[in-house]
């Protein structure tokens, strides 16, 4: 298994580009999310979707927006990208049963996106 | 609303020194999970350990070990004998409830601590 991918590394945009960030997942999990870090900061939630077809916000949504089209992919889309945008996205998946199994809840995180909006 | 405190940004040993790295959380929920992840200079986030609330159990992998407490609201990892190699940052987070409640495995984090170990 690949585990959670994420292109492209790295990416340089100038102020009021768009670009899509993309993130895929072969484990076969329902939840995905993505994720920002800013410099000295933890994460903090973007986006996360339950399964194909159904997303919602979370903390830092704006600026933003996802689909998930199906199970394995979740992109990030950035319209109009701004300095504050800087930052390393993270994107992760996870396995959420009903029964509480051994690796439930546990997210897997992808390799990471650095941003850079100038 | 839930939050994840790491008081201390930073932490510098030398190497085999034993260190510990605190965390406090805040929940209203009373099932929950937390977990502690490792950050290395390469950038990629490493999982080190998950525990949900319903189990107060230390727990102790090879170096590794937990310490949780729920009376102190606290989850804290201790590094015994630390190496070069455990320098990164290191993130506590929370994740209220699982499948079938609303947090749908969102992950709070803390601001993290970065543990420099010097030869």
């Amino acid at each position: 298994n690949a585990g959670v991918t994420q292109t492209p590394k790295f990416r340089i945009l100038k102020i009021g580009q768009s670009m899509t960030l993309q993130c895929t997942q072969d484990m076969n999990h329902n939840y995905m999310y993505w994720y920002r870090q800013d410099p000295g900061m933890g994460l903090k939630l973007i986006y996360y979707s339950v399964g194909a077809g159904i997303t919602d916000k979370g903390e830092v949504p704006n600026g933003y927006n996802v689909s998930r089209s199906t199970t394995e992919d979740f992109p990030l889309r950035l319209e109009l990208a701004a300095p504050s945008q800087t930052s390393v996205y993270f994107c992760a998946s996870s396995y959420l049963g009903l029964a509480g199994g051994p690796r439930d809840n546990e997210q897997f995180f992808g390799p990471g996106t650095r941003l850079t909006v100038l | 609303a839930q939050k994840v405190t790491q008081a201390q940004t930073e932490i510098s040993v030398v190497e085999k020194e034993d260190v510990t790295l605190d965390c406090v959380y805040e929940t209203r929920d009373t099932t929950y999970y937390l977990f502690w992840y490792k950050q290395p200079p390469s950038g990629e986030l490493v999982f080190l350990i998950r525990r949900n609330s319903f189990d107060e159990q230390n727990e102790i992998s090879g170096r590794y070990s937990w310490n949780f407490q729920k009376s102190t609201s606290s989850f804290n990892f201790t590094i015994t004998a630390s190496q070069v190699v455990d320098s990164a940052v290191y993130f506590c987070a929370l994740s209220e409830e699982r499948a079938g409640g609303t947090s749908y495995g969102k992950l709070t984090f803390g601001q993290g601590t970065i543990l420099t170990v010097h030869p």
